[in-house]
């Protein structure tokens, strides 16, 4: 199994711009979540989904948008990149939601926003 | 809201020493609680996961115990090494259905040295 996996590693993001950040597990879990990591903040959830065609916001959704047509899938989209979008964005999966499961991190897109 | 701390923020060690970290919670009605391990530029690797009706959970060298009343939890690290070398980071669920996703400290930045 590949496990969780990320795409970019890296990207450069001009002001208003807007990008695709790519997740997918092969492991079938129904829970998926991403999370933002910031110096001195720690990670903080943005959006999750229990399970295909089902999603809902985190405690950090504004500017990000998530949809979650396949079980393997949830890609997270920046629609008008800011400066304030600049950090490191992990996905997570889970078999079940996050009573009693392990969470399986993604190595991190790192996006800068100028 | 819940909040998660960790102690210390960094900690040096020479190798073969056993060590302690610190994780409180404020909130106790917790699912479960997680430690990870985040080497640099990486995602998160989970290490131990501790039910909240359980009082321990041990993998090879690593210990983490819950006392879920005082919001703590430890994590012992016997006869260390330098390739434990990384950041330790804490989380806890308080929510089944993933709501609020995991809320993580900051973290303890572990250096062992040769």
């Amino acid at each position: 199994n590949a496990g969780v996996t990320q795409t970019p590693k890296f990207q450069v993001l001009k002001t208003g711009q807007s990008m695709t950040l790519q997740c997918a597990q092969d492991m079938n879990h129904e829970y998926m979540s991403w999370y933002r990591q910031d110096p001195g903040m720690g990670l903080r959830l943005i959006h999750y989904s229990v399970g295909a065609g089902i999603t809902d916001q985190g405690e950090v959704p504004n500017g990000y948008n998530v949809s979650r047509s396949t079980t393997e899938d949830f890609p997270l989209r920046l629609l008008s990149a800011a400066p304030s979008q600049t950090s490191v964005y992990f996905c997570a999966s889970s078999y079940g939601g996050l009573a009693g499961e392990t969470q399986y991190f993604g190595p991190g897109t790192r996006l800068l926003v100028l | 809201k819940q909040e998660v701390t960790q102690i210390p923020a960094a900690l040096s060690v020479p190798e073969g020493e056993n060590l302690v970290l610190n994780c409180s919670f404020t909130d106790s009605a917790i699912y479960n609680l997680q430690w990870f391990r985040q080497d640099p530029g990486k995602g998160l690797t989970s290490l131990l996961l501790i039910q909240s009706s359980q009082r321990e959970q041990t993998s090879g060298r690593l210990n983490a115990s819950l006392d879920k009343s005082s919001g703590r939890s430890t994590l012992y690290i016997a006869a260390s090494q330098p390739g434990d070398s990384a950041t330790y980071l804490c989380a806890v669920s308080t929510s089944g259905g993933g709501a609020d996703g995991l809320t993580f400290g900051k973290g303890t930045h572990l250096i062992i040295q040769p």
